[in-house]
């Protein structure tokens, strides 16, 4: 078990460039979920796949955010014409197929943090 | 709708002493509550649960928290506090109905230990 991980841990782009974060669950987690962190904030939920199917999205997640997760493993969030506002912490979590008990645990990763300018 | 509402941005002890960080949630139905830990950098890491068994849920490092239903709380406790304890605590609450995964964090609570 490494953990979730996210790459890149940090991202500096243009205002009005794309970017595309990238997450791994631990191995056989078959739900994924993306948030996002401002400063002083806690995180707020974007959106969530159980395999490859998108089951809940955020109206934080506009029409220019869009999150994919193709072959149930990894999975890509991508950012298109950045603003200002979009900078903040993205924070991937997975988590396993639920027993009693053991209900809706989620695993972060370590985030990747977006600065536009 | 749920929120969750942490008392106190900033909480300030001295090393030994008792750790309480406030949480009160609002949910229309059962809940699920965590506690979450964040150090500079680092994601969350999952303190503890409590997802409708025992009301009193002991976690790791020490910590602790009681669900209580009529004042729709969940205040985390340590009966003393370690340096390595500073670090940022989110509480969060999900729907416990089946298919409802979002959690809603509330805005944090900073830790700080004096030696």
């Amino acid at each position: 078990d490494t953990g979730v991980s996210q790459n890149p841990r940090h991202k500096i782009t243009k205002r009005g460039q794309n970017v595309t974060f990238r997450c791994d669950p631990i191995s056989e987690h078959n739900r994924l979920y993306w948030y996002r962190q401002t400063l002083g904030q806690g995180p707020e939920f974007l959106t969530y796949f159980q395999n490859e199917a998108q089951l809940e999205k955020s109206r934080l997640l506009s029409d220019r955010f869009s999150a994919e997760r193709p072959k149930g493993s990894f999975s890509t969030l991508e950012i298109q014409r950045t603003e200002q506002g979009d900078s903040a912490m993205y924070l991937c979590a997975s988590s396993p197929k639920e027993v009693v008990g053991m209900e809706n645990i989620q695993y972060f990763g370590a985030g990747t943090r977006l600065s536009v300018l | 709708a749920q929120s969750v509402t942490q008392l106190g941005s900033h909480v300030s002890v001295s090393e030994g002493a008792l750790v309480l960080l406030r949480c009160n949630y609002s949910s229309s139905v059962p809940p699920y509550l965590f506690w979450y830990v964040q150090y500079p950098n680092q994601g969350l890491q999952l303190l503890l649960k409590y997802t409708s068994a025992a009301t009193l849920v002991k976690g790791i490092n020490g910590f602790e928290a009681e669900f209580k239903k009529s004042e729709t709380s969940f205040h985390l406790t340590k009966p003393s506090a370690h340096m390595r304890d500073a670090a940022e605590y989110f509480c969060a609450v999900s729907d416990g109905r089946m298919g409802r995964r979002a959690l809603t964090f509330g805005s944090g609570t900073r830790l700080q230990v004096q030696p």
